[in-house]
């Protein structure tokens, strides 16, 4: 049962335009929602992330919305540069006093082409 | 600083054969995890360990799998004997853990590719 769930798979954007990828979770417990992003041989890096007592988190070009009661939250990438092709993660966490603290559960990821 | 560091970065074994793979956390970092990105799916949580300590190895897919960190630095996870479907990207990640919190950022390692055939 996959407890985070992102689409698009793929997205092809023109230069200049606006990227959104979108992700749906399940568990309640959840409270802090990264979004991860990874180029070809690297390992995923923390782009932006968002807690739910916030609807939207900005930082440059990258934007977090989240609604806690629909359970979704989506990136926007606005003004796409080609250098922002890569494969995005959204992710969920929970605080957990014990045992499963902190493990990142993972959306399946989506490959963003921007054309030049 | 250097990052989380993995090795190797790829191996490709037979069927039955044993491999090990290494992660070199960020100096300092108690917290340090393992994740299995298997064929375009979704990267799934494996084991975290705080400092040389097994907090949690719910991920871990069954008894094949075998993870130390020795003296709370490195860790191994070692795969034996080895399955086809154990095929995969192995990412380690490390955090620092000042605050307790679920928001401790989360630095991944480059991964190591595994094909077993």
């Amino acid at each position: 049962q996959q407890q985070v769930k992102q689409s698009p798979q793929s997205l092809i954007v023109q230069k200049g335009g606006i990227s959104i990828i979108n992700c749906a979770y399940e568990n309640t417990a959840f409270d802090y929602f990264p979004w991860y992003q990874q180029f070809p041989g690297k390992g995923p890096a923390l782009l932006i992330a968002i807690r739910p007592d916030v609807s939207e988190k900005k930082e440059g070009r990258f934007t977090i919305s989240f609604n806690k009661s629909a359970k979704q939250f989506s990136l926007h990438i606005m003004d796409s540069q080609p250098g922002d092709s890569a494969t995005y993660f959204c992710a969920a966490c929970a605080h957990i006093s014990s045992g499963s603290a902190r493990q990142l559960t993972f959306g399946s990821g989506t490959q963003l082409t921007v054309l030049p | 600083e250097a990052g989380v560091t993995q090795f190797p970065s790829h191996s490709v074994i037979e069927k039955g054969q044993t491999v090990t793979l290494r992660c070199d956390p960020i100096s300092g970092h108690d917290n340090l995890y393992w994740y299995r990105r298997v064929m375009g799916k979704e990267i799934k949580f494996l084991l975290h360990f705080v400092k040389e300590s097994k907090q949690d190895e719910s991920g871990m897919p069954n008894n094949r799998f075998l993870a130390e960190r020795t003296g709370g630095t490195y860790s191994t996870l070692k795969v034996q004997p080895a399955e086809l479907e154990d095929s995969g990207v192995y990412f380690c990640a490390s955090s620092q853990d000042f605050t307790g919190t679920s928001t401790d950022t989360q630095y991944f390692g480059p991964g190591t590719r595994l094909t077993v055939l």
